[in-house]
C-alpha cells in the first residue's frame, strides 16, 4: 500500500535558519502530495500541495518540488520566524486506486529567538 | 465563517460514559472524516462519508459509531468511554482528494 515517510524529529533551528524537512512517499500510481500544518492547540492546515511531477507548491516562504525519480516532497523554507514552530504532516492522495489520504508521522520543528 | 466546526472543543468524562461529538462543514464539501491523533501526533482515519454514505470504516471498536444526518453533518458517537479513547479528534471535508482536506480544530477528549 501507499505510505508516506519524514524525517523524525523534533528539528531546532534559530531563526532565519533554513529549514528542510524530508518527505518520501511510496505509491503504485501518480498521487497527490501535500504537506499540512499544526499550530500548536489548533488542527491541521493546508500549507501546500502538488498534484504532477515537477510541479512546485508554494506558500508562506514554504516550498516543495513534486520529484517523480527519486519519491520525494521535501519542504524548504529560506529563512524560519519563531512563528513558524509546529509540527509538519507530509500526506499523499491518491484516488484512481481508492487510496484514501495517507499522513506521514509529522515532525515538530521549534523555532529559537 | 467558511470552515469546519467541531464541538466540544474539551471533552473530560468518566470511563463507561457515552459521549458525542458533533461536526458541521458549511464549504459543500461531499465528503467528511473522522480522523484520531494520539500523544505522539500520529493521525489515523476512523471513518470517512461521502454523501452521507459510508465509504471508509476502519478497524475502530464498534463502540465508535459515526452519524451523517446530511451531507454537512458527521457526528460521532462513543459508548462506553475507555482510557485509551483518549486523544484528539479531528474532523475533515473534502470536495475531492486532489483539492486536499479542511480539518476542524480538534475535540480533546479526556477519558479519566
Amino acid at each position: 500500500g501507499n505510505s508516506v515517510t519524514q524525517m523524525e524529529g523534533p528539528v531546532t533551528l534559530s531563526e532565519e535558519a533554513f529549514l528542510t524537512i524530508n518527505c518520501t512517499y511510496t505509491a503504485t500510481g501518480y498521487p497527490s502530495l501535500f504537506w499540512y500544518v499544526q499550530y500548536p492547540g489548533e488542527g491541521l492546515q493546508l500549507l501546500l500541495k502538488a498534484t504532477k511531477a515537477d510541479d512546485k507548491g508554494s506558500n508562506k516562504g514554504f516550498e516543495a518540488t513534486y520529484r517523480k525519480e527519486t519519491t520525494s516532497f521535501h519542504l524548504e523554507k529560506g529563512s524560519v520566524q519563531v512563528s513558524d514552530s509546529a509540527v509538519y504532516f507530509c500526506a499523499l492522495s491518491d484516488p484512481p486506486r481508492g487510496q484514501n489520504f495517507v499522513f506521514g508521522p509529522g515532525t515538530r520543528l521549534s523555532v529559537l529567538p | 465563517d467558511t470552515a469546519v466546526s467541531q464541538t466540544p472543543k474539551y471533552l473530560v468524562t468518566q470511563m463507561g460514559n457515552d459521549k458525542s461529538i458533533k461536526c458541521e462543514q458549511n464549504l459543500g464539501h461531499d465528503t467528511m472524516y473522522w480522523y484520531k491523533q494520539d500523544s505522539k501526533k500520529f493521525l489515523k482515519i476512523m471513518f470517512s462519508y461521502n454523501n452521507k454514505e459510508l465509504i471508509i470504516n476502519e478497524t475502530v471498536p464498534n463502540r465508535f459509531s459515526p452519524k451523517s444526518p446530511d451531507k454537512a453533518h458527521l457526528n460521532l458517537h462513543i459508548n462506553s468511554l475507555e482510557l485509551g479513547d483518549s486523544a484528539v479528534y479531528f474532523c475533515a471535508s473534502s470536495h475531492g482528494q486532489n483539492y486536499g482536506y479542511t480539518f476542524g480544530s480538534g475535540t480533546r477528549l479526556t477519558v479519566v
